[in-house]
């Protein structure tokens, strides 16, 4: 069975500085990983996905992840945050063929300190 | 292009009435999906369609929940009767079956059950 890990329920950061929020997956092949993001009152955007190739891929609003299949890890990473990225942060996991469902992870809430 | 369309976006109904939350995927998209997202309970699926067809409705809590999805192009999530503890915020997802298990969000319905 497939499942996703995001260790840190709350992070705060000050604005400027980088980030990084921790996803471990647990799946049998190969997966197709996934970051959200969902601001309050809103439903979730999706920010990036790996599906194969380059294991660093950029996605919206300066957001860029590694897939790490030693580590089964999927972090997202900004190198400067802005107050406007305050917001609820979910990991994905899915298999490599649609008709699945994707696991989402308990999710990361981030705060920005000015 | 619109976005995944749900209605309405605010629902606040008394114990006991029956609840229709109605979602209109992306046109073209053939997988849609119903979540429920509580500050205890994270984000839960409860059911999904691949071309109108219930795949898995696993997560669906109980009797009192139903879903249909008569058509490519609407959904529905009823709640019949409804109690307090169903207040949550719904969402739909659609996705594209060949477009690699990504999904879009719809804003969700916030619903309260007094």
């Amino acid at each position: 069975a497939q499942s996703v890990t995001q260790p840190d329920i709350h992070i705060t950061v000050s604005e400027g500085a980088s980030l990084e929020l921790r996803c471990n997956y647990s799946y049998g092949a190969t997966p197709y990983l996934f970051w959200y993001v969902q601001s309050p009152g809103q439903g979730l955007q999706l920010l990036l996905k790996y599906f194969s190739g380059d294991t660093l891929v950029q996605g919206i609003k300066g957001f860029e992840a590694e897939f790490k299949r030693s580590q089964s890890s999927f972090n997202l990473r900004k190198p400067s945050v802005h107050w406007s990225d305050a917001a609820e942060y979910f990991c994905a996991v899915g298999p490599n063929n649609a008709g699945n469902m994707l696991t989402f992870g308990g999710g990361t809430r981030l705060m920005v300190k000015p | 292009d619109a976005g995944v369309i749900q209605s309405p976006r605010h629902e606040v109904t008394e114990m006991g009435q029956e609840v229709t939350l109605r979602c209109k995927p992306i046109s073209g998209h053939n997988s849609l999906f119903w979540y429920r997202q509580t500050m205890m309970r994270g984000l839960e699926l409860l059911i999904y369609f691949n071309n109108n067809v219930p795949i898995d409705d696993s997560g669906m809590p109980e009797d009192r929940f139903s879903a249909k999805m008569p058509n490519a192009s609407f959904s529905t999530l009823k709640i019949q009767p409804s109690e307090p503890r169903d207040s949550a915020v719904y969402f739909c997802a659609s996705r594209r079956l060949a477009g690699g298990n990504e999904q879009f969000f719809g804003p969700g319905t916030r619903l309260t059950v007094l």
